[in-house]
């Protein structure tokens, strides 16, 4: 079956820095997803990962290693509207869009 | 600014009342998306359409339908809602952003059912 694991919730403080980490099993890889959903709203677009590497976007960045199954999101300078959840989806072999269930992160003063 | 909404946002129900939830989008997107997403669990695909070619996820029940008439709407039905149904319900629609099919959520619709 396919699966995509996440911790989840973990607590950081303000100011500091967190990494949520994804690890995936699928039939075939096309590419792997984080989104930030604020709770009791909809998802939003973070980061798109295909390659193996390290994508920085202003204070988050995405890694992704292929050959380990493995992603991770990287908050820096959290502050207290990043407290959501956090989303990894994979795309699989047939173009579909597996979701792992989320990371509530919890950020304290 | 192009979008995708929902209505209505909050819906409440009785048990095996008929439910529509509605979407509409402007961001001329050919792939339409709904999902069901449960408290602290991954969204879980019920349909997409690609334009009008309409792809039911294999384990959607039945009393689940969509309709798509045109480009920019897509309905979800519940024919008759049971408590099991009650969710938020997540219209999400699909184009090229950095190389990717990046997905564009509504707001969603939390259904209640009662």
């Amino acid at each position: 079956g396919q699966n995509i694991d996440q911790p989840t919730e973990m607590t950081a403080t303000e100011g500091a820095i967190v990494q949520i980490n994804c690890t995936y099993q699928t039939s075939g890889f096309n590419g792997l997803f984080w989104y930030q959903q604020h709770a009791g709203e909809a998802p939003t677009f973070l980061s798109y990962n295909v390659l193996d590497g390290l994508e920085e976007k202003g204070r988050f960045s995405s890694f992704l290693s292929r050959s380990k199954g493995y992603s991770y999101l990287l908050l820096k300078e959290l502050q207290m509207k990043d407290s959501a959840s956090y989303l990894c989806a994979v795309v699989d072999s047939n173009y579909q869009l597996i979701w792992g269930a989320g990371t509530k992160l919890i950020i304290k003063p | 600014d192009a979008m995708v909404i929902q209505n209505p946002r909050y819906q409440v129900t009785q048990f095996g009342k008929p439910v529509t939830l509605s979407c509409s989008q402007t961001l001329n997107h050919n792939v339409m998306y709904w999902y069901q997403q449960k408290s602290s669990q991954a969204p879980k695909l019920l349909f997409h359409y690609y334009d009008k070619d309409f792809n039911n996820e294999a384990d959607t029940p039945d009393n689940f339908q969509s309709r798509r008439p045109n480009t920019s709407f897509c309905f979800l039905d519940i024919r008759s809602p049971g408590l099991g149904d009650a969710a938020m319900y997540l219209c999400a629609t699909s184009g090229k952003d950095s190389g990717a099919n990046v997905l564009t959520f509504g707001a969603g619709s939390r259904l209640t059912v009662l």
